[in-house]
C-alpha cells in the first residue's frame, strides 16, 4: 500500500490559514487522495478528496502537487472548532473501500 | 436519530464478562465497518459487512464476534477480554464497498471500552 507521511504537529493563529502537507511519493495512478479529520472525542469525519486536480468544498481547499508526490490541505480561515486530527490517505482503485489510517498531524488552533 | 449511532458510549467489564456493542446507521448504507482506536496508536479497520456479508476481517482475535443482522445494524460481540483491549471501537457506514472515488465513510462516536 501506497503509504503517506504527515507532520505530527502543527500551531495556527485563529482566523489564519493553515496549510496541512501530506507527502506520499509512492503513490500510484489510480490512487485517490481523501482527508478526514478526528474532533476530539468523536469519530473521524470526511473533509475532501482529489485525483489530480485541486479540489475546493466548503469545509476546505486540496492542492495537488503536478507530480501528485505531495498534497496539501488549506483552511481558509481557521476556527477554534478546526483543532482536530487530520489524516491524509490514499486509497487505491482495487482496495474496496478500506482506508488506511496513519498518524496524522494534530493541528492546534490558539485564540 | 440521524448518522451513525453506537451504544453505549462508554463500557467497563472484567476479564470474564460477555458485553456488545451496537452500532446503528439511519443513512441507508450498505457497507459497515468496525475500527479499533487504541491510545497513541493509528485507526485499526478490524471487520467490514457488505451486504450483510463479511468481506474484511483483518486477523482480529476470536474473542471478537461480529455480527450485521441487517444492513442497518452491526455488532461487535466480546468476550474474555484482556486489559489490553481497552480502545475506542469506532463504527462506520457507507453507501456500499465499491472503490469508487466518492464513497465516503460517517463514522460514528464510538464506544470507549476500559477492560478491568
Amino acid at each position: 500500500d501506497a503509504k503517506t507521511t504527515q507532520p505530527n504537529s502543527m500551531e495556527s493563529n485563529e482566523e489564519e490559514p493553515v496549510h496541512l502537507p501530506c507527502n506520499h511519493s509512492t503513490i500510484s495512478g489510480t490512487d485517490y487522495i481523501h482527508w478526514y479529520r478526528q474532533l476530539p472525542s468523536q469519530g473521524p469525519e470526511y473533509v475532501i478528496h482529489g485525483l489530480t486536480s485541486n479540489v475546493n468544498n466548503r469545509m476546505a481547499s486540496l492542492a495537488i502537487a503536478e507530480d501528485r508526490k505531495s498534497s496539501t490541505l488549506i483552511l481558509h480561515r481557521a476556527t477554534l472548532r478546526d483543532a482536530a486530527v487530520y489524516y491524509c490517505i490514499l486509497k487505491g482503485i482495487n482496495a474496496g473501500n478500506m482506508l488506511t489510517f496513519g498518524g496524522g498531524t494534530r493541528l492546534m488552533v490558539k485564540p | 436519530e440521524t448518522g451513525v449511532t453506537q451504544t453505549p458510549r462508554h463500557l467497563v467489564m472484567g476479564m470474564t464478562n460477555k458485553k456488545s456493542l451496537k452500532c446503528e446507521q439511519h443513512l441507508g448504507h450498505n457497507a459497515m465497518y468496525w475500527y479499533k482506536q487504541s491510545a497513541k496508536k493509528p485507526l485499526e479497520l478490524m471487520f467490514v459487512y457488505s451486504l450483510e456479508e463479511r468481506v474484511e476481517n483483518n486477523s482480529v482475535p476470536s474473542r471478537f464476534s461480529p455480527e450485521c443482522p441487517n444492513s442497518s445494524h452491526l455488532f461487535l460481540h466480546l468476550h474474555t477480554l484482556q486489559p489490553e483491549d481497552s480502545a475506542l471501537y469506532l463504527c462506520a457506514s457507507s453507501q456500499d464497498y465499491g472503490s469508487w472515488s466518492y464513497n465516503e465513510q460517517f463514522f460514528g462516536p464510538g464506544t470507549r471500552l476500559t477492560v478491568l
